[in-house]
């Protein structure tokens, strides 16, 4: 058990729909990341928040969007969604921004697009 | 980030050492070598890091070579449980660098047999 929460753990919608994917870092980590993993992309940095901030963008899309809340939990926003958005997306928390470079990943949000 | 090359699968026999090879040549004097897995669909688990010293914990051992261009993760004992995919990743791990998050290659599948 990393210590990372995220629900729901299976999700099934239709296109067109928007899905609310949530997370909860470790306590006391600061530095959440989301990842998508679809079976023909590998893992893919979407983004990262620090405390409460965005500190790093990576490919996501602009049908997606994320937040970290004050208490530190995190969500990721799916609109319009497309049968190609069906995936596992991952959380990821850490301690600082940068450092050792140890992420605690939760066990996944798999969503299917129907 | 530098890229990493690994090699698409390897087979390892219950009981003894994996060795699992990575290639860094473009590596930079301030990228760290980290090793994560990730065992079927659960969320990637952090194992190793190092900079240029060999490094050992409760999990494996990563020595990299004095150039830096290769690292090698082994696993002492290999069990059934160490069948995963192994991600070596380079990155940059210091205060200040805008570089926050974690490329994951392919990675190398590794099946342990009995």
């Amino acid at each position: 058990d990393s210590g990372v929460t995220q629900t729901p753990k299976h999700l099934i919608t239709a296109t067109g729909q928007r899905v609310t994917l949530r997370c909860s870092p470790r306590s006391g980590d600061l530095s959440v990341y989301w990842y998508q993993q679809s079976l023909d992309q590998g893992l893919q940095f979407l983004i990262q928040y620090y405390n409460g901030e965005e500190r790093a963008k990576g490919n996501i899309l602009e049908r997606f969007s994320a937040q970290q809340f004050p208490d530190l939990h995190s969500e990721l926003n799916l609109s319009s969604l497309e049968l190609g958005d069906s995936a596992l997306y991952f959380c990821a928390s850490s301690f600082r921004s940068v450092g050792t470079g140890e992420l605690f990943f939760g066990e996944g949000s798999r969503l299917t697009v129907l | 980030d530098a890229k990493t090359t690994q090699p698409t699968s390897m087979d390892c026999a219950e009981g003894r050492a994996a060795n699992l090879p990575c290639n860094h040549s473009t590596i930079s004097g301030n990228e760290y070598v980290y090793w994560y897995r990730q065992i079927h669909s659960q969320g990637p688990q952090y194992i190793i890091h190092g900079l240029k010293n060999n490094e050992t914990n409760e999990m494996a051992s990563l020595i990299i070579t004095e150039d830096r261009k290769s690292s090698t993760l082994i696993l002492p004992h290999a069990t059934l449980r160490d069948t995963a995919v192994y991600y070596c990743i380079v990155r940059v791990a210091e205060r200040g660098s805008n570089d926050y998050k974690l490329s994951f290659g392919a990675g190398t599948t590794v099946t342990v047999r009995a």
